[in-house]
């Protein structure tokens, strides 16, 4: 079946530590994007690419960096730069952009220790 | 900035009812609007799209609306089923750029 993967689904990290999620998703989409979720907020978007090798940053990308060499996988490393970054990350992708349906995988949750 | 309030922050019916989720947003110069269900630690799903030209779209038992002049849509949900139980969001896309803009959401409990 088409879809999004991320992986792994709980994640528990001590300080200090650098982080990485995996992002891969068969739908042949180009744009793939990386939000953040907080209790009792909206989604936060860290970061997007809308083609391979090229991405931007988004709301709130400090602390956070990616990479796009394959279409299938846009991974997430969350450094010891980010001041809180237990939260849960949600991956998703649409064929052109944003103004495109969005889908979503089924999301990593990252505790800090 | 675009702003997007989702009211009521939480929701409980009987099984059977019929609801209407709110959503309005700021600035009505949006591509188009999409509502999303999530399950408790799970992802979202997307339930409908509608393009900024569009007034409604349907699918199954939801009907979303989108009156973009006073930066409004509704998600109308018929008989009610537990199964709808879950976290409702609507996300805005703007004409200026590729940021989606999403509510905090709307706590859905249908109760047998």
């Amino acid at each position: 079946d088409g879809g999004i993967t991320q992986s792994p689904k709980y994640l528990f990290r001590k300080e200090g530590q650098n982080v990485t999620l995996s992002c891969e998703q068969n739908l042949n989409h180009d744009a793939m994007y990386w939000y953040r979720q907080d209790p009792g907020q909206g989604l936060r978007l860290i970061y997007y690419s809308q083609i391979v090798n090229d991405f931007q940053k988004g709301d709130i990308a400090e602390g956070y960096s990616v990479s796009r060499e394959k279409k299938e996988s846009f991974p997430l490393t969350v450094t010891s730069a980010q001041k809180n970054p237990t939260a849960f990350y949600l991956c998703a992708s649409s064929i052109g952009g944003q103004s495109g349906e969005l889908f979503f995988g089924e999301g990593s949750r990252l505790t800090v220790l | 900035k675009q702003e997007v309030t989702q009211i009521p922050a939480a929701l409980s019916v009987p099984e059977g009812e019929n609801l209407v989720l709110n959503c309005s947003f700021t600035d009505s110069a949006i591509y188009n609007l999409q509502w999303f269900r999530q399950d408790p630690g799970k992802g979202l799903t997307s339930l409908l799209l509608i393009q900024s030209s569009q007034r409604e779209q349907t699918s199954g038992r939801l009907n979303a609306s989108l009156d973009k002049s006073s930066g409004r849509s509704t998600l109308y949900i018929a008989a009610s089923q537990p199964g709808d139980s879950a976290t409702y969001l609507c996300a805005v896309c703007p004409n200026s750029g590729y940021a989606l803009n999403f509510g905090k959401g709307t706590s859905l409990l249908v109760t047998p």
